[in-house]
Order: structure tokens, then sequence, then C-alpha cells
């Protein structure tokens, strides 16, 4: 079964510094890795997506995010935090065998002047 | 394109009312997905649909929801008789398969 997990509900960076929002997966085959983030009475925007190739995987608005085999990751990093990057963070897993795609729990990113 | 599109935005509502939300997927994505979101519980993957066909609908929570997909436009989700418990934000999204989801804005559902 497919599963995803965050580990933090709460990341606390202050502006400039780099930020990290962890991701660990579980998945039969090949995943299909997703960043999602969800500003305030919004929904969720596609932030970047690892499907096959380069490990390393650039998004939207300076993040990327780094796929690792061994480890089971897909950490999300930018590497100067800016104020308004504050926001719920989704991680998402698929499989080749469908479209349906299972999110982690979220994590609020907290970017502090 | 104007991205996936849903209504009503609010909806507010007294237990045992009915109550239906609508969606319009962007044209040309073969799969829509419709997912409820709570303080409680997190995004919650209610129903799918793959070529207007239901592929799962494990995370439906009860026989009070229903969902259609008559054509590749236009689907709906409805709650009826509506409970307290239902008050949530819904949201549907659309995609290619293996590709991503493109969410809406939501409905923000409340029954009294």
């Amino acid at each position: 079964a497919q599963s995803v997990a965050q580990p933090e509900d709460q990341v606390n960076v202050a502006e400039g510094n780099p930020l990290t929002v962890k991701c660990t997966y579980s998945v039969s085959g090949n995943p299909y890795l997703f960043w999602y983030v969800q500003y305030p009475n919004r929904g969720l925007q596609f932030l970047l997506k690892y499907i096959t190739g380069d490990n390393l995987v650039k998004g939207s608005y300076g993040f990327e995010a780094e796929f690792n085999k061994s480890q089971t990751s897909f950490h999300l990093k930018k590497p100067s935090a800016l104020v308004s990057d504050s926001a719920l963070y989704f991680c998402a897993v698929g499989s080749s065998n469908t479209g349906k795609l299972i999110f982690g729990q979220g994590t609020t990113l907290q970017v502090k002047p | 394109d104007a991205g996936v599109i849903q209504s009503p935005r609010h909806e507010v509502t007294e237990m045992g009312q009915e109550v239906t939300l609508r969606c319009k997927p962007i044209s040309g994505h073969n799969s829509l997905f419709w997912y409820r979101q709570t303080m409680m519980r997190g995004l919650e993957l209610l129903i799918y649909f793959n070529n207007n066909v239901p592929i799962d609908d494990s995370g439906m929570p009860e026989d009070r929801f229903s969902a259609k997909m008559p054509n590749a436009s236009f689907s709906t989700l409805k709650i009826q008789p509506s409970e307290p418990r239902d008050s949530a934000v819904y949201f549907c999204a659309s995609s290619n398969v293996y590709n991503e989801q493109f969410f809406g804005p939501g409905t923000r559902l409340t029954v009294l």
C-alpha cells in the first residue's frame, strides 16, 4: 500500500535562512512524487513533481526537492526563505498504475521576519 | 484556461437538507477527484473518476454521499441528508493520469 509521511507538523525558520520540509514515502513500483502548497482559504497549488530523471527537481517560487530512493525521501527545500512562503505544504505520492495521489498530513511553514 | 471551477464557494444549510456541490474540470483532463478537508482529518480523497467512470469510491464516508460525472466537463457531489459533521471544505481536482492534479478553490460547507 502507498503511504506518505510528513514528520513535522510545523517548521519555523527566519527569513533569509534555508528551509527544509521533510517527506518520506512508501510505494510499490516507481513513485510519482509531488509537492503542493496551500495558502489560507485557497485550494492546493502544484509546486513541483518527480516522475523520472534527475533526482533534483526545481519548481515554482524557487523551491526544489531531492528524490532519494535509498532513503525513500523527497524533501522540499529553498535556499532563502521569504515571509510570503508561510503556508501549508503537502507532499503526495502516486504510482504508475493510477492517477490517484496519497497526500501527507501537511506541514505548516512559518517564516518570521 | 479558467482552471477548475467549483460552485458554490460557500454553502450554509440546515441538518437534514440536501446539498449539491458542483465541479467543472479543466478541459482535456481525463481524471477528476473529490476531496474533503477538515482540521481533524486533514485532506481526504472521497472518490475519483477516470474518463467519467468512478474508479475508487472507498473514501466516501457513508451512503449519504454520492457523486456523478455525467460528462467530461461536469461532476456533482451530493450529500443527502446532510449532518453537522459534514461541515468541511470540499475540493475538486482534475488531471491527466500520471500528472499533477489541479485543484479548484473549494466549497466551504457549513451544516447547522
